[in-house]
């Protein structure tokens, strides 16, 4: 079975600082692709950053990067200069082969950027 | 961009009743999802299509099925509407596998 465990149902953080959210995932597979996405407070779900198993170096999109950790499982969202557009829902997610396009979620984390 | 659009934001149906959500994307990708989202736990998938007329079960099928006829429309039917399938749905589409979802803007059902 795939799993993704999301372990911070919430976080916070001041405005300007940064913060590592979590995730870890359960497969047998090699060849995958991991996700973050974030979803606004009553808007659209969208893609955050994306990472291939394959690939050895973390994912980076301007203050977003992960650390991902194959042989751990692992693969954390760290936001730099938090801002407070950076408030949602983070859900983390993952795509094995074989399952036609079938991506597993976790059950998401809830980030408020406090000023 | 992508768009995926969800024909309703909101909407209130009663138990027992037929209830169908649309949705509509506009980059003619093959694959499409229907999600429904729960506090706590996350998105779980109802069903997919990878192509027109396919379909496949996800999740949690019971008590939905589908409908794609057209590549770029994808509908969700709940057959007899039951207070415990009151949630939000979300809609999303991707070109391929391995590529991202995108989703649409969301539909708040509520069964009273």
């Amino acid at each position: 079975a795939q799993t993704v465990t999301q372990s911070q149902p919430e976080m916070s953080v001041q405005e300007a600082e940064t913060v590592t959210l979590s995730c870890t995932y359960d497969t047998s597979e090699n060849n995958y692709y991991l996700f973050w996405y974030k979803q606004p407070p009553s808007r659209q779900m969208i893609l955050v950053i994306r990472q291939e198993a394959y690939k050895q170096q973390n994912a980076t999109e301007n203050r977003f990067s992960v650390n991902f950790q194959k042989a751990a499982k692992s693969f954390s969202l760290k936001i730099s200069d938090s801002q407070l557009g950076d408030t949602a829902m983070y859900f983390c997610a993952f795509n094995p082969p074989n399952t036609g396009n079938q991506f597993y979620f976790g059950t998401g984390t809830s980030l408020t950027v406090i000023p | 961009d992508v768009k995926v659009t969800q024909s309703s934001r909101y909407l209130v149906k009663r138990t027992g009743e037929k209830v169908f959500l649309e949705c509509v994307q506009d980059m003619d990708h093959e694959n499409m999802f229907w999600y429904r989202q729960d506090p706590g736990l996350g998105l779980r998938l109802i069903y997919f299509s990878y192509d027109v007329k396919m379909k496949e079960k996800g999740d949690i099928p019971e008590g939905y099925s589908v409908s794609r006829e057209k590549k770029e429309r994808f509908s969700l039917i709940l057959e007899s509407a039951s207070t415990n399938q009151t949630s939000m749905y979300l809609c999303a589409s991707s070109l391929l596998r391995n590529q991202p979802q995108h989703f649409g803007d969301g539909t708040r059902l509520s069964i009273l």
